[in-house]
C-alpha cells in the first residue's frame, strides 16, 4: 500500500464550484505539504503544516484553504474554483527527525476547471 | 523572484554517456540541497542530497556536486540509461536554521536515447 495517498486522482469541475482534495499518510510524519505543478513552472508550495495545530501559507496560497484534521490527514480546498487553478496537485510529507530532510510525495491529483 | 533556477528545460543524451543537470540558487541561507526525479503520472521521488558542508556526494551512478561560492550544484548521471528519462527537480532549504520547506526549481526533462 502507498504511504501517501491522494483522492481523487482526477477531477473535472466547473468554474465556481467548491472542491476538496484529500491527502492521507501512513508514514507517521508530522509535516505535510500541498504543491501544485504547472508546465514550465515546477512545483510551487501552496500551504504546509508542521503539526496538527500549525498551518502556514506557501508561495501561492490565494484562492486555497487547508485543514489538518489529524496528523495523518491534510486536505486542500478550492472555495470557488477558477480555470487557472487547473493543474497537477501533490501532497507531500516529511519527518522532523528525518536523516535526509526528504519529502515523500503522493501520486498527484489532476484537476481541471472548465 | 526564483530562488532555485534550472535554466535548461530539457536535455537529450545518448545511452551510456554522461548526463549533467545544472541548478543555481540565489538564497545564501540555503544549506541543504536535494534532487528529485519524476516520471509521468507519478509523484516526485527523492534521488540524492547534499549538505552545504560537503562539495560532493555519490550514490551509485548519481553524483551531486556543490559549489557554494558560485551558488551552483549539478547532478551527474554516469552512465545514462533509458530508464533515467524523467523530469529532474532541484530543491533547497535551510535545514540547519529552521528546517524550512523545500523550494523547487522548474525542472529539467532528461531524455536518454538508446
Amino acid at each position: 500500500d502507498a504511504d501517501v495517498t491522494q483522492t481523487p486522482r482526477n477531477r473535472i469541475t466547473k468554474t465556481g464550484k467548491r472542491i476538496m482534495l484529500e491527502c492521507s499518510q501512513t508514514k507517521g510524519h508530522d509535516r505535510m505539504y500541498w504543491y501544485r505543478q504547472d508546465p514550465g513552472l515546477g512545483l510551487r508550495l501552496i500551504y504546509y503544516s508542521f503539526d496538527v495545530k500549525d498551518i502556514n501559507k506557501g508561495e501561492i496560497s490565494d484562492g486555497y484553504s487547508v485543514s489538518r484534521q489529524a496528523q495523518a490527514k491534510f486536505s486542500l480546498s478550492l472555495e470557488s474554483a477558477i480555470p487557472n487553478q487547473t493543474a497537477l496537485y501533490f501532497c507531500a510529507t516529511s519527518d522532523l527527525r528525518g536523516t535526509y530532510n526528504e519529502q515523500f510525495f503522493g501520486p498527484g491529483t489532476r484537476l481541471t476547471v472548465l | 523572484d526564483q530562488q532555485v533556477k534550472q535554466n535548461s528545460p530539457s536535455l537529450s543524451v545518448q545511452e551510456g554517456r554522461i548526463s549533467i543537470l545544472n541548478c543555481d540558487y540565489t538564497n545564501s541561507m540555503f544549506d541543504y540541497f536535494l534532487w528529485y526525479k519524476k516520471y509521468p503520472a507519478e509523484g516526485p521521488t527523492f534521488l540524492i542530497s547534499i549538505s552545504s558542508i560537503k562539495d560532493k556526494n555519490e550514490d551509485g551512478r548519481f553524483t551531486v556536486f556543490l559549489n557554494k561560492s558560485a551558488k551552483h550544484l549539478s547532478l551527474h548521471i554516469v552512465p545514462s540509461q533509458p530508464g533515467d528519462s524523467a523530469v529532474y527537480f532541484c530543491a533547497a532549504n535551510q535545514l540547519y536554521s529552521g528546517n524550512t520547506p523545500l523550494v523547487f526549481g522548474k525542472g529539467t526533462r532528461l531524455s536518454v536515447i538508446a
